[in-house]
């Protein structure tokens, strides 16, 4: 099956700072996604990507398919982004995903 | 919409006891999944249907562990008998059908088996 994995495992950074999360795959996929699991362990959706670039504020994400690789960048850090961020990628049915093991990230004041 | 809606939020109960978890997905959307997510193995789908029908359960653990989804706003998970290594956070999501389509989750329940 697809493998999917997410680096760095644990980032840690000052409040301002910016960071990049990446996301391999192994396989061609039709479907990606960018999950943020606070920590009240909710999953809240940041993108859908299977391809191409988008933006959020101070959020982006860029996916090569052909590559197999996606990555989110978090601009200017705020305590509020503590949390896993997750990758899931998929092909077959939208929902049908197979996630990454996370990053966990911590934003400190 | 209100989003995908789980209940209850937590759950704590006692092994060897029946547990019934319950989800009603976005309206409109065809599919919904169970995921569960444990410190061990991360988020996995246990299940999926489409249309109210189950597509595939390979990702079930157990016999112990049943879904059904009655009708289009509501399904459940059933766990009978429980055990402690069930303990985990059980997500549901929905989406509307096609590969090309976003997925989104409810709260989840945290299930504790004592």
């Amino acid at each position: 099956g697809i493998q999917v994995e997410q680096s760095p495992p644990d980032l840690i950074l000052q409040e301002g700072a910016n960071s990049t999360l990446r996301c391999n795959f192994s396989d061609s996929v039709n479907n990606l996604q960018w999950f943020h699991q606070n920590p009240w362990g909710q999953l809240i959706n940041l993108f859908y990507i299977p391809s191409g670039t988008k933006q959020n504020g101070r959020l982006s994400a860029t996916t090569v398919a052909t590559e197999r690789y996606s990555l989110l960048y978090i601009s200017s850090s705020q305590t509020t982004d503590s949390g896993v961020y997750f990758c899931a990628v998929g092909i077959f049915e939208g929902g049908k995903l197979i996630f990454g093991q996370g990053t966990e990230l911590s934003v400190k004041p | 919409d209100a989003g995908v809606i789980q209940s209850p939020r937590h759950e704590v109960t006692e092994m060897g006891q029946e547990v019934t978890l319950r989800c009603k997905p976005i309206s409109g959307h065809d599919y919904l999944f169970w995921y569960r997510q444990t410190m061990m193995r991360g988020l996995e789908l246990l299940i999926y249907f489409n249309n109210n029908v189950p597509i595939d359960d390979s990702g079930m653990p157990e016999d112990r562990f049943s879904a059904k989804m009655p009708n289009a706003s509501f399904s459940t998970l059933k766990i009978q008998p429980s055990e402690p290594r069930d303990s985990a956070v059980y997500f549901c999501a929905s989406s509307l059908p096609g590969q090309l389509t976003e997925a989104f989750f409810g709260q989840g329940t945290r299930l504790t088996v004592v």
